[in-house]
């Protein structure tokens, strides 16, 4: 069955300071890795996407690395802000019958606090 | 251009009452996807739509569930006898096409059955 975990569940930093979240996956076959932002009562919003072959990938502040052959992905965020706090989902498509279904992570709860 | 809009915001009814949530997907884009988000979790694959057809319907959770897209834009979700635990978020997303692109979410339909 496909799982994305993610982790930690919830984060508090301080602003300014420098964070990474986790996400482990057992998609097959892969397609590519997203990592999506989703602020309270929003939709998410994409921030990056890796495919196979690419193993580091920025977007500003936010960098995001893929191991392929661990199947785990990072996302970091450099000197955070307040507008940072929201749930970070880590989001990987594989393929079945042609078409690409993507599989949620349960999202990282990130607060930074002033 | 505008973004996926989705209406209502908010729908409150009883249990055992019909639903319908309605998606209006970003112009030209021809894959679109219905999503349940419950408090603290990922958005859970519902149905996706390539076109009019629904190309994969897997998570849907029972019959009461049924959704359309009779002319390959706006999308309708329908619920049926609608029960406490349909009680969530219903994130509808648009793609160019469904080959990995990046998926842009509406701002949801909270749903509460009473």
């Amino acid at each position: 069955k496909n799982q994305v975990e993610q982790s930690p569940q919830s984060l508090i930093i301080l602003e300014g300071k420098n964070c990474t979240l986790q996400c482990n996956y057992t998609v097959s076959p892969f397609s590519n890795l997203r990592w999506y932002k989703q602020d309270t009562g929003r939709g998410p919003v994409s921030l990056t996407i890796m495919t196979f072959s690419e193993n580091t990938k920025s977007n500003g502040r936010y960098t995001a690395t893929l191991d392929a052959d661990t199947k785990q992905s990072s996302l970091h965020i450099t000197a955070s802000q307040l507008s940072d706090s929201a749930s970070y989902i880590c989001v990987v498509s594989g393929t079945s019958g042609g078409s690409y279904i993507p599989t949620f992570g349960r999202g990282t709860s990130l607060i930074v606090h002033p | 251009g505008a973004g996926v809009s989705q209406t209502p915001s908010n729908k409150v009814t009883e249990k055992g009452k019909y639903v319908e949530l309605r998606c209006d997907p970003i112009s030209g884009h021809t894959a679109l996807y219905w999503y349940r988000q419950s408090l603290g979790q990922g958005p859970e694959f519902l149905i996706y739509f390539q076109g009019t057809g629904a190309a994969d319907d897997s998570g849907l959770p029972n019959d009461r569930f049924f959704a359309v897209r009779p002319e390959g834009s706006v999308s309708t979700l329908k619920i049926q006898r609608t029960e406490r635990g349909d009680s969530a978020v219903y994130l509808c997303a648009s793609s160019p096409t469904s080959g990995g692109n990046e998926q842009f979410f509406g701002p949801g339909t909270r749903l509460t059955v009473l």
